[in-house]
């Protein structure tokens, strides 16, 4: 079965601290997996998308690293600011038919920025 | 644009009750996905259409839901009776594509559905 875990499940940083958002998977055969940022009462934005021969894509302040091997992604925030209080999606795309139904969510991190 | 445009933002009603969540989708998309999320299960995909017709729809937890796109800009989600357990967030997203590599969606900022 096809499973995406994220850790941690909550997180609490100062302003100005970087962290490090997990996912692990399990899906197979991977196409591409995808981190989603998800501001409170709205909807999930696109942060980053890599495929199997990417192994670091960046977008501003964020960084995502993948390793197929271990089947594992990160989620780096570098100097983090108030803004960045959201919840932190990693979603993973079965190859295959192409069908949306080969995507598998994770449950999402909730990070907290303090001042 | 505007982006994917959702209504209503917030919709109550109670049990047994017909619920029509609408969405208008980016200009140029031709895929358009209907998610439910919920506390408990995350963000679960319920169908997708392309080009107006419904690719997958294995999503869709019961006969109670069906869903609509009669245009390229309009699609509608109906719950009918609704049921207490159906409250949640519902999100429409668009793309240019399914979920092939490096194709991106658009969400909507979604409706919270709540059904008493």
């Amino acid at each position: 079965k096809n499973q995406v875990e994220q850790s941690p499940q909550s997180l609490i940083i100062l302003e100005g601290k970087n962290c490090t958002l997990q996912c692990n998977y399990t899906v197979s055969p991977f196409s591409n997996l995808r981190w989603y940022k998800q501001d409170t009462g709205r909807g999930p934005v696109s942060l980053t998308i890599m495929t199997f021969s990417e192994n670091t894509k960046s977008n501003g302040r964020y960084t995502a690293t993948l390793d197929a091997d271990t089947k594992q992604s990160s989620l780096h925030i570098t100097a983090s600011q108030l803004s960045d209080s959201a919840s932190y999606i990693c979603v993973v795309s079965a190859s295959g038919s192409g069908s949306a139904r080969q995507l598998t969510f994770g449950s999402g991190t909730q990070l907290t920025v303090l001042p | 644009d505007a982006g994917v445009i959702q209504s209503p933002r917030h919709e109550v009603t109670e049990m047994g009750q017909e619920v029509t969540l609408r969405c208008k989708p980016i200009s140029g998309h031709d895929y358009l996905f209907w998610y439910r999320q919920t506390m408990m299960r995350g963000l679960e995909l319920l169908i997708y259409f392309n080009n107006n017709v419904p690719i997958d729809d294995s999503g869709m937890p019961e006969d109670r839901f069906s869903a609509k796109m009669p245009n390229a800009s309009f699609s509608t989600l109906k719950i009918q009776p609704s049921e207490p357990r159906d409250s949640a967030v519902y999100f429409c997203a668009s793309s240019t594509q399914g979920t092939a590599a490096k194709n991106i969606q658009y969400f909507g900022a979604g409706t919270r559905l709540s059904v008493l």
